[in-house]
């Protein structure tokens, strides 16, 4: 069974740099072709995907952010991460991880294993 | 970006009942909606896929269907462990996006 979940410090101060690891159960990030994507949940509202890497470390991310946020991709540690600058109140979401097995028909995508999520709060 | 909208907002339903939830794209995806299932603390459940494709492992009771513009999830007869968030999503284009949601709850 594929297995994610974040980790990562809940509370954050303004102005601070956001750090968040996604572990992967063993064999599942070098099993086939994906991309490992990062969604956040804000409180009260809707789902905001992030952006994601693939295997490979292409990144591409949501414009909204602003260049805010870096993803990177560990294949040997079985790991990913998200980095995000310049946190503000409106920052504060549950961050999920989630994988995306990479296809070739433009538009069939879709996040078929996701971890549990991790609340981050922004607050000085 | 693609605007994803869902209705209802709110469905209060029993048992056994049939329910439907609808999404709408703010343009053309084709049939490029996938289907989620969110409970509190637990990790999110894919559903259905491209529209009517149900992920490995999901009832049959739930179905979805669509194109273009207008989808819909149902779930044929409501199970205790099916009250929880529905959300759509389009795959169409990045930058992904999500409708608002639709919370299922017990009547």
């Amino acid at each position: 069974q594929v297995q994610l979940q974040e980790s990562g410090p809940g509370l954050v101060k303004p102005s601070q740099t956001l750090s968040l690891m996604c572990t992967v159960s063993v064999d599942s990030m070098t099993s086939g072709d994906f991309n490992w994507n990062w969604i956040r949940h804000h409180p009260g509202k809707g789902l905001e995907w992030i952006g994601y890497i693939s295997n490979s470390g292409s990144t591409f991310y949501n414009p909204s952010l602003k260049s805010r946020a870096t993803i990177s991709v560990d294949m040997s540690k079985k790991n990913f991460s998200l980095r995000m600058d310049s946190l503000t109140a409106a920052d504060t979401a549950i961050y999920f991880c989630a994988r995306e097995p990479f296809g070739v028909v433009k538009g069939l995508r879709y996040f078929d294993f996701w971890g549990r999520g991790t609340l981050v709060t922004v607050s000085s | 970006d693609i605007q994803m909208t869902q209705s209802p907002s709110s469905l209060s339903a029993s048992v056994g009942d049939r329910v439907t939830i609808n999404c709408r794209a703010s343009q053309s995806i084709a049939v490029y909606v996938n289907w989620y299932q969110l409970k509190p603390g637990k990790a999110p459940r894919l559903l259905i896929f491209a529209s009517s494709r149900l992920q490995r492992g999901v009832p049959s009771r739930f179905s979805g269907d669509g194109s273009v513009t207008d989808f819909t999830l149902t779930i044929s007869s409501l199970q205790p462990e099916d009250f929880a968030f529905y959300y759509c999503q389009q795959s169409y284009n990045t930058p992904f996006t999500f409708g608002p949601g639709t919370k299922l709850d017990i009547k």
